[in-house]
Order: structure tokens, then sequence, then C-alpha cells
């Protein structure tokens, strides 16, 4: 069965550093999003990325926070400067179209631990 | 704005008991509600949907969740809790138009005693 898939699972980072986190969303999916999860809180969206551009952001992804579809299969989220804040589990999802019932897959999570 | 609440957020049952987790919603236009389930140092999975027609949902895992508009409700429920459904349960909320981001709640660890 088709799965999103995230690297690494796990990194930590030194505050200040710039950290990429990867996805590889199901293939024939056009919507991708990036949610966290600090530990303890609930999950929050962070942004949604459809056909090269992001199509709606949080209040969360500032100007810190940048995404990429480098390539037909990768899906990125950078952030430039990492704050002890950011720690958090990061999960991207996908899917197949938009529409508020369209199911988004999501990947198993990278944990960030920025110290 | 759309916003969901659950409430408790740990919930103990006996094995073999029913499962009863409570979600309320609000939302201004339509919702279309969601349960997702994480398991330990697992991604979010998705239990059930309620988008229109039946009220009834039916979901993996012998799951069920009822849309109640008048109470603004979703609870969900299982009639015989297994141990394998320890888990941390997830009630969620988008709507039509947009890109859909989904709004989850704060989430209800499920404990299952044996």
């Amino acid at each position: 069965e088709p799965e999103v898939t995230q690297t690494p699972s796990h990194q930590v980072t030194q505050m200040g550093q710039e950290v990429i986190l990867r996805c590889v969303p199901i293939s024939n999916h056009l919507y991708f999003y990036w949610y966290r999860q600090i530990l303890g809180q609930k999950v929050e969206f962070l942004v949604s990325f459809y056909n090269n551009e992001i199509s709606e952001k949080s209040e969360i992804f500032d100007d810190q926070f940048s995404v990429e579809r480098p390539d037909g299969s990768n899906f990125t989220l950078k952030i430039r400067s990492t704050k002890l804040e950011d720690s958090a589990m990061y999960f991207c999802a996908s899917s197949w179209k938009a529409g508020g019932g369209n199911e988004q897959f999501f990947g198993p999570g990278t944990r960030l631990t920025v110290l | 704005a759309q916003s969901v609440t659950q409430l408790g957020s740990h919930v103990s049952v006996s094995e073999g008991a029913l499962v009863l987790l409570r979600c309320n919603y609000s939302s201004s236009v339509p919702p279309y509600l969601f349960w997702y389930v994480q398991y330990p140092n697992q991604g979010l999975q998705l239990l059930l949907k309620y988008t229109t027609g039946a009220t009834l949902v039916k979901g993996i895992n012998g799951f069920e969740a009822e849309f109640k508009k008048s109470e603004t409700s979703f609870h969900l429920t299982k009639p015989s809790a297994h141990m394998s459904d320890a888990a941390e349960y997830f009630c969620a909320v988008s709507f039509s138009g947009g890109y859909q981001k989904v709004t989850f709640g704060t989430g209800t660890k499920l404990q299952v005693i044996p």
C-alpha cells in the first residue's frame, strides 16, 4: 500500500542551525502539507502546497520556514535558524485532491530536537 | 473559525468494555469530521470520516462515530475494547473550500486494562 515517508526519523540540531526535513508523498498525490506537534500538544497545521506554490499557511509558518518540491518526488520543509521552541514532531501529509472530505495521508513524522 | 474539543486527555477501559471518546466541534459551515489514531512512534492513521450522507460512520478496527449536528458532536465508539486499541486518538475537522487544512483536537490517550 502506498505511504508517505519522512527522513530522518529524528534530527538533533543546535539552536540557530538550519534544518531540512524531507518527505516523499504518495506518488500520484497533488497536494502536500506540513503539520507539527509539540510534545504534549495538539497537531497544528503549518502549510499546504499545490502546483509548486504555497496555497495556505498558518501564523506559525513565518519567514524562518520555507517549503520546496525540488523534484518530482520530494517535498521539503526548511527551518532557516532553529529556535528551542521549534522542537516538535513534524508530519508531512499528502492528498490526491483538495476538498475538505479528501483524506490526507500522514507520514510517520520527524522528531526535531533543538538544543 | 473551526475548532475541536476532545473531552478527557486520558481514558481507561477494561478489555472487552465499551470505548467512548468524546469530540465536539465548532464550525461556521458544514464540517467534514475525522478521527485519526496514532500508535506510539508512528504517524497518524485515518480511522473514519464523515463528509455527507449517513450520519453513522463505520471505520476500521470496529470503530464507528455518529455525526450529531444538533449537539455539534462526533463521538467515537467501539463496542468491545481490545488491547491493540491502546493509542492516542485525535478528532479533526475541515470544511469545503480552500486547500483543506485539518484542525485537530488535543487528543485522547486510550489505555486498555487487561
